[in-house]
């Protein structure tokens, strides 16, 4: 149990478009999730983190117009690059926390390239 | 100077070794995760630890709350353990956020 799913998997966007990441929690319903960063050789760098219902919060340093977040129902949160650069280009992970474990079960990430 | 410190950084070993990581943290804590990164680069959370001592197969973690130290022991190492293992820290009860430590990176030669 407690499966986290990521989509898509792997995205090549240009310059100046944006991409939408979904996070979903297959078998339990999540009113928290995270997003996270990461480069390559680093540890993951929380974003920010998406409330059910409620705006998202974001970490500092984070521009919340620049990654839009939706936690819209119980199961699925979306984090949206907007306008993406090449500097945007990492692996971005999801979790969900089960609040019965207190813990975050982690999605399989998804590979951002900006050309 | 980070608030979670893991040694060593990168570990290479033969296969059948006792391996050991170790984390230290320089605040109070409420739970510590022990999770591994595969070279793709999914996660899977291993355990969590307020107190003592858990097992789970050939994987033991242990925390001493009082040093601020965890260790992570694998025995019987296999290549399949080949993986990065991090140690995430929950500062605050009813504060889900975790602090990560940078990762060990573990090879295991067959």
């Amino acid at each position: 149990g407690a499966v986290v799913s990521q989509h898509p998997s792997r995205v090549i966007c240009k310059s100046g478009t944006s991409v939408k990441i979904e996070c979903r929690s297959l078998d339990f319903q999540a009113t928290t999730m995270f997003w996270y960063r990461q480069f390559p050789k680093q540890s993951l760098m929380l974003m920010a983190t998406s409330n059910e219902g409620s705006k998202a919060t974001y970490e500092q340093g984070v521009e919340k117009d620049k990654f839009l977040i939706n936690h819209a129902s119980l199961t699925l949160s979306t984090l949206t690059v907007t306008s993406a650069h090449p500097e945007d280009s990492s692996f971005y992970i999801c979790s969900a926390l089960l609040d019965s474990q207190e813990t975050q079960y982690f999605g399989p990430g998804t590979r951002l390239l900006v050309l | 100077k980070n608030e979670v410190e893991q040694s060593p950084q990168n570990l290479t070993a033969q296969e059948g070794e006792f391996i050991t990581i170790n984390c230290s943290y320089s605040v109070g804590i409420s739970a510590l995760h022990w999770l591994q990164q595969h070279p793709g680069g999914g996660i899977v959370s291993l355990f969590m630890l307020s107190s003592g001592k858990k097992k789970h197969g050939r994987l033991i973690a242990t925390i001493n709350i009082q040093e601020k130290h965890s260790s992570l022991h694998i025995t019987a190492s296999h290549p399949r353990d080949s993986a990065v293992y991090i140690c995430a820290v929950k500062t605050g009860f009813g504060n889900e956020k975790l602090t990560f430590g940078t990762g060990t990176r573990l090879t295991i030669i067959p």
